[in-house]
Parts: structure tokens; sequence; C-alpha cells
């Protein structure tokens, strides 16, 4: 069964720092994945995705996440983090049914 | 394109009552759309999936006699909780996967229920 594993619930970074969020996931094949941001209240919206190619997918607002089948991961990351980043992130795998990570909660400190 | 949109968007309801929520892909047809639940501070849980035309699929631990769903329309999915009680409490969130090389999934904004 495919699942998703987003080890650090809460990060903190400082604002203008880098940022690394981490995904694992287990997939019977070739996954599609995805990684999500959430604002308080709000729905997702879709950052990045990856179907195939290019193991380095780049994404919205100054993201990019880089599959790796010998790792089994998909990481996020972001070269300098700004103040409107602080949400909570959500990694997916799947396509015909999707699985979400339990999220990673991102605080930025000014 | 790819649009969802799901209406209310926030409800509120006193116990014992059924409340429904749609979910529409505006720009596109949709054969399959899914049904999500997420409670505070938690990810996103796959609840159903809803074929057009047909029964959906539930998925363990989901009660099909309180979470009723219907895909009457290739661009229209309800979902009803029926007799709802405080913990039905959640955020509701559809997707519509859109038929193409990748039958990618569009989310809807979500819908705020809560249950007095």
């Amino acid at each position: 069964a495919q699942s998703v594993t987003q080890p650090d619930i809460h990060i903190t970074v400082s604002e203008g720092a880098s940022l690394e969020l981490r995904c694992n996931y287990s997939y019977g094949a070739t996954p599609y994945l995805f990684w999500y941001v959430q604002s308080p209240g709000q729905g997702l919206q879709l950052l990045l995705k990856y179907f195939s190619g290019d193991t380095l997918v780049q994404g919205i607002k100054g993201f990019e996440a880089e599959f790796k089948r010998s790792q089994s991961s998909f990481n996020l990351r972001k070269p300098s983090v700004h103040w409107s980043d602080a949400a909570e992130y959500f990694c997916a795998v799947g396509n015909n049914d999707m699985r979400f990570g339990a999220g990673t909660r991102l605080t930025v400190k000014p | 394109g790819a649009v969802v949109s799901q209406h209310p968007s926030r409800v509120i309801c006193k116990s014992g009552t059924s409340v429904k929520i749609e979910c529409r892909s505006l720009d596109f047809q949709a054969t399959t759309m899914f049904w999500y639940r997420q409670f505070p501070k938690k990810s996103l849980m796959l609840m159903a999936t809803s074929n057009e035309g047909s029964k959906a699929t539930y998925e363990q631990g989901v009660e099909k006699d309180k979470f009723l769903i219907n895909h009457a329309s290739l661009t229209l999915s309800t979902l009803t909780v029926t007799s709802a009680h405080p913990e039905d409490s959640s955020f509701y969130i559809c997707s519509a996967r859109r038929a193409g090389v990748h039958n990618e999934q569009f989310f809807g904004p979500g819908t705020r229920l809560t249950v007095l």
C-alpha cells in the first residue's frame, strides 16, 4: 500500500535562511508526487508535482523538489525563506487515489 | 483551467440535522471525484472515491450510511453528512480528476462544517 512519511512535524527557520522539508514515500510503482501548501483555514495550493522525467522539479514561489528513487524521497527546498512562507506543507503520493503525509508546520522567525 | 469549487465554504448546523456539500468542476468534466476529511492540525484523509453514475467507494472505517455521496453528473458530486453530530465537525475537501495523460486531481477550497 502506498504511504507518505513527513518526519518533521514542525520546523522553525529564520527569514532568509534555506529550507528543506523531508518526504519519504512507499509506492509499488513509479509514483506521482506532489507538494501542497495550506494556510490556516484555507484549502490546498499546489506547489509542484513530479510525474516523470527530470528529477529536479521547479514549482511556484521559488520552491523546488528532487525525486530520489534510491532513497524513496521527494524533499522540498527553498534557498531563502520569506515570512509569508509560514504555513503547513503536505507531501502527497499517488494518482488514482492520493495519500497525504501528516504535514510539516513551518514557522518563520523574523 | 481546472478549477474546482465547493459550496458552502462554511456551514454551522444543529446536531441531528443533515448537511449537503457540493463539489463542482467548473471547466472540465470529472468522471471521478474524491472526498477528503481534515481534522484540526491534521492531514487529509481520503474518505471516498466518487464515480459518475455509480456507487462511491468508501475507505475503511468510513460509514457510507452517514456520509452519502452522489455523483450524478460529470461536473458535480455531493457529500451529505446525515444526522450530524459534533464529532463530524471537520474540514471537508473534494478533488476532481481531469482525464488526461496523468489524470491529475484538482482540489476544491474546502468546506468547514461545525455541528453544534
